[in-house]
């Protein structure tokens, strides 16, 4: 089993409509990363959280850290089709000390409709 | 700043050759880390450098290695190619090694073993 679950694993939506994009892990995350992908190419940051609670925006994107650490959750408002990719979140799940050794989830690959 | 650029942009190879990829990281960057993305894997973790050595290394056989430069360039190398190889090799650096520093990526070289 994956040691990131990304859930859903794809999402197709209309366009102007919300979506939101679920992490979870069993383990406490240790910095939580989001990144965006277009298929084959890099990937693009998006959002670092890193404190229990905490919650980021930029632009239509909203990312959230759980309390406990081992969630994240990542809403899109007013989707465009620009938003379209693949979106993966990445994490240090060992111990807080695996510098530049990320785990990722599977990735949901996002679909908008015009 | 020029991003991190990684080169070749797309490779073809035959099984039990060996191919080595390389990468550029921002420039001031020190921390360069390798990753393999495949569809049935994902996104994982090969190896980290830092100051021309080796910090951080995935579980991938002996088959992968790499090494990094004085000026942080790195290049990995993989051996004996199989078909399972195929992947898209994606290169990241940060400046330095901190959990609050995020992983800047390159466009991945395409590597294809037939």
């Amino acid at each position: 089993s994956q040691e990131l679950e990304q859930s859903p694993q794809s999402l197709i939506v209309q366009e102007g409509k919300n979506l939101t994009i679920n992490c979870t892990s069993s383990k406490t995350l240790y910095g939580l990363y989001w990144y965006k992908q277009k298929y084959g190419e890099g990937l693009i940051f998006l959002m670092m959280l890193q404190k229990g609670g905490e919650e980021k925006s930029h632009e239509k994107i909203t990312a959230k850290l759980d309390e406990k650490k081992q969630q994240s959750s990542l809403h899109i408002t007013a989707s465009q089709p620009s938003h379209a990719g693949i979106y993966l979140c990445g994490a240090d799940i060992l111990s807080g000390t695996s510098y530049g050794k990320l785990t990722f989830g599977q990735g949901t690959i996002l679909t908008v409709h015009p | 700043k020029a991003g991190v650029t990684q080169t070749p942009r797309y490779l073809i190879k035959t099984r039990g050759q060996q191919v080595t990829l390389s990468c550029s990281p921002i420039s001031g960057h020190r921390s360069v880390s390798w990753y393999q993305q495949t569809p049935g894997q994902g996104l994982q973790f090969l190896f980290e450098y830092f100051s021309e050595t080796q910090r951080n290394k995935g579980n991938f056989p002996g088959r992968f290695s790499g090494r990094q430069f004085s000026n942080s360039r790195s290049e990995m190398n993989v051996s004996t190619l199989e078909l399972g190889d195929s992947a898209l090799y994606l290169c990241a650096s940060s400046p330095v090694r901190r959990l609050d520093e995020k992983l800047f990526f390159g466009s991945g070289t395409q590597l294809s073993v037939l």
